[in-house]
């Protein structure tokens, strides 16, 4: 694709709903970041995959955060059990390789509110 | 823990003047550091990007320097006009100790250029 998309651009949640973010990076890219970015912070990493193997998993905020890319293509960011804490834009980028920095892309977000 | 912090929070300035928006980071073991705007409601853009090797990146209007071993950047931007109003985020990218291509954020200057 012409660049990293994301859906849906916003939801909102009532606390304790489950909600899944997609994430369909450009074609071919081999890594893919997600970052949490809450109001009036900086991007906060999450999680790291190569192809369909997560690789780093240290930034998710506790078990309750899972990420998924079966494919090696489109991502998935499950949050279970939304809190009001975990009210922010997530932000997914990808790049074209991995084991040497190539830039990073990044799509628009989806900005979840948990009332 | 690479931390990164950005000086000043916020800045309103009149169109025409020139800017220096200022990044400090704690571990000087970096690969790279970048600099992004981030416009409301959508993603980051990347603007420019230093390897550790280089002290200074430009493109039109900005120019971007990097002193690792003071563990700080500044961005630079000349003439500014009411288009460049948005966010601007600096992030490193360790060399070591994490993931290849996590970045850390800092939490960003809120610029503000009026005509």
């Amino acid at each position: 694709g012409a660049g990293v998309s994301q859906s849906p651009r916003y939801k909102v949640a009532k606390r304790g709903q489950d909600v899944a973010l997609r994430c369909d990076p450009i074609s071919g890219h081999v890594s893919l970041f997600w970052y949490q970015q809450a109001l009036g912070q900086g991007p906060e990493f999450l999680t790291y995959f190569q192809n369909e193997a997560q690789l780093d998993k240290s930034g998710l905020p506790s078990d309750r955060f899972f990420a998924e890319r079966p494919e090696g293509s489109v991502s998935t960011l499950k949050i279970q059990r939304t809190q009001q804490e975990d009210s922010a834009v997530y932000l997914c980028a990808s790049s074209r390789t991995s084991g040497t920095y190539n830039e990073q892309f990044f799509g628009p977000g989806t900005r979840l509110t948990v009332l | 823990k690479q931390e990164v912090t950005q000086i000043p929070a916020a800045l309103s300035v009149p169109e025409g003047e020139n800017l220096v928006l200022n990044c400090s980071f704690t571990d000087s073991a970096i690969y790279n550091l970048q600099w992004f705007r981030q416009d409301p409601g959508k993603g980051l853009t990347s603007l420019l990007l230093i390897q550790s090797s280089q002290r200074e990146q430009t493109s039109g209007r900005l120019n971007a320097s990097l002193d690792k071993s003071s563990g700080r950047s500044t961005l630079y931007i000349a003439a500014s006009q009411p288009g460049d109003s948005a966010t601007y985020l600096c992030a490193v990218c360790p060399d070591r100790g994490s993931t290849l291509g996590r970045l850390y954020f800092g939490r960003g200057t809120q610029l503000t250029v009026w005509p």
